[in-house]
């Protein structure tokens, strides 16, 4: 059973480029969140997908937007990079509430990304 | 403001017992989860405690107390493996992801 794929795993980009991450969920998984990681620092909620909607969101600027298709996977954008965007971006995935197991995340490996 | 705190770092060894702690301040609360993160590896689930009281999960244990905005992560039997991050997260309404702290780094020692 495979679990969260993430690609890529390592990006190197430069300030004002642009970026996309792309995510699997776990088999079994409908909703999709991206979260973001600095070394360190513990995950910070970007946003969440269910339904190809997004309906939840961090506090995160309009740069950053996102995408899922239906078959559940999902992409992030990053518009405008800045240096500060250097992180390692992790998608997690769960069943939607309401059911077992909706409050478990299964995260990806990540997607490591360096802004110069 | 909204908040998770817990220790930046424990050190311990190997056989021992660890408690790793975590307070809230939050504007909701439905939950109060454990993760574990090993350097450049993906945060696993470990506990979720909904409700007041432990949650055991084989060497792993987990408290919950809503009236003090605290819980704890209790690590029994530790091994080396053990050695990694551990984050606390709270979810704050039916709907929403997880809040996650800044994550403790415990380091077993032989």
């Amino acid at each position: 059973d495979a679990g969260v794929t993430q690609s890529p795993t390592h990006l190197i980009k430069t300030r004002g480029q642009q970026v996309t991450l792309r995510c699997s969920p776990k088999s079994g998984h409908d909703t999709v969140s991206w979260y973001q990681q600095a070394l360190g620092q513990g995950p910070q909620f970007i946003f969440q997908y269910y339904e190809e909607e997004e309906r939840q969101r961090g506090n995160f600027p309009d740069r950053f937007s996102g995408h899922q298709f239906p078959n559940y996977s999902s992409e992030l954008n990053v518009n405008a990079l800045l240096l500060g965007d250097s992180a390692l971006y992790l998608c997690a995935s769960r069943m939607a509430r309401g059911y077992s197991g909706a409050n478990v995340l299964t995260f990806g490996a990540g997607s490591r990304l360096t802004v110069l | 403001g909204q908040s998770l705190e817990q220790p930046s770092e424990v050190t311990a060894v190997e056989g021992a017992i660890v408690q790793i702690n975590c307070t809230y301040q939050t504007s909701g609360f439905y939950g109060l989860s454990w993760y574990q993160q090993h350097d450049g590896g993906a945060p696993t689930f470990l506990s979720y405690n909904g409700l007041d009281g432990l949650e055991e999960t084989g060497r792993f244990s987990s408290f919950l107390s809503r009236s003090d905005s605290y819980g704890y992560l209790l690590l029994q039997e530790l091994q080396m493996k053990d050695s990694a991050s551990y984050f606390c997260a709270v979810r704050e309404n039916n709907n929403n992801d997880m809040r996650f702290g800044a994550g403790t780094r415990l380091t077993v020692k032989p």
